[in-house]
């Protein structure tokens, strides 16, 4: 079967950095895909790796070894703001999204 | 740009009433449509996917059904609601090219009485 494993809770404080995992086992691999979801909101898209390594926007960084089934997503200089649930998603052979329950990411101040 | 318009952004319906749930995209042409349900502090839940007009995939067997009766209009129905159709429905779309990523409606929240 396919399967997306993602903590179920972190808690970080603000300013520091956390590191969010996501471990995979899928029929094949077309990407691997990080949402961001506000509580109440819809997911807005983060990041996409297809490619072994780290690819970094900003703040944020999302790390792929696909040898290993696995990718994490890197938050730095942590706001407030940054409070939300962070989805995994991979994309199989039939190029359909199969998601993580989601890590909720609590930062307190 | 594109845009996605999903609504309502809430509806509480009682038991065995109907459901329409619309979603319209702006800015692109044969999109790929994606209606999801997301149970409270769960994982997103596809049920339906389309690639054209006319073409509908279903995941899981339900009591909803959907239709695309336009190129960017996706419309999720149901003739009779249980009480566990409550739940948080997302419509997405996304590129008609391969391995691109999906992006989301605002959501409906639907509770049902």
């Amino acid at each position: 079967g396919q399967n997306i494993d993602q903590p179920t809770e972190m808690t970080a404080t603000e300013g520091a950095i956390v590191q969010i995992n996501c471990t995979y086992q899928t029929s094949g691999f077309n990407g691997l895909f990080w949402y961001q979801q506000h509580a109440g909101e819809a997911p807005t898209f983060l990041s996409y790796n297809v490619l072994d390594g780290l690819e970094e926007k900003g703040r944020f960084s999302s790390f792929l070894s696909r040898s290993k089934g696995y990718s994490y997503l890197l938050l730095k200089e942590l706001q407030m703001k940054d409070s939300a649930s962070y989805l995994c998603a991979v994309m199989d052979s039939n190029y359909q999204l199969i998601w993580g329950a989601g890590t909720k990411l609590i930062i307190k101040p | 740009s594109q845009t996605i318009h999903q609504w309502p952004a809430t509806l509480v319906q009682p038991v065995g009433s109907p459901l329409s749930l619309e979603c319209t995209v702006e800015g692109t042409s044969n999109p790929n449509l994606y209606w999801y349900r997301q149970a409270a502090g769960r994982g997103l839940q596809l049920l339906f996917y389309s690639v054209g007009i006319g073409q509908i995939s279903s995941e899981v067997p339900q009591n909803l059904s959907a239709s695309r009766p336009q190129d960017r209009q996706f419309i999720l129905s149901s003739k009779k609601l249980l009480l566990s159709d409550s739940g948080f429905y997302l419509c997405a779309w996304s590129a008609g090219q391969e391995a691109q990523p999906q992006h989301f409606g605002d959501g409906t929240r639907l509770s049902i009485l």
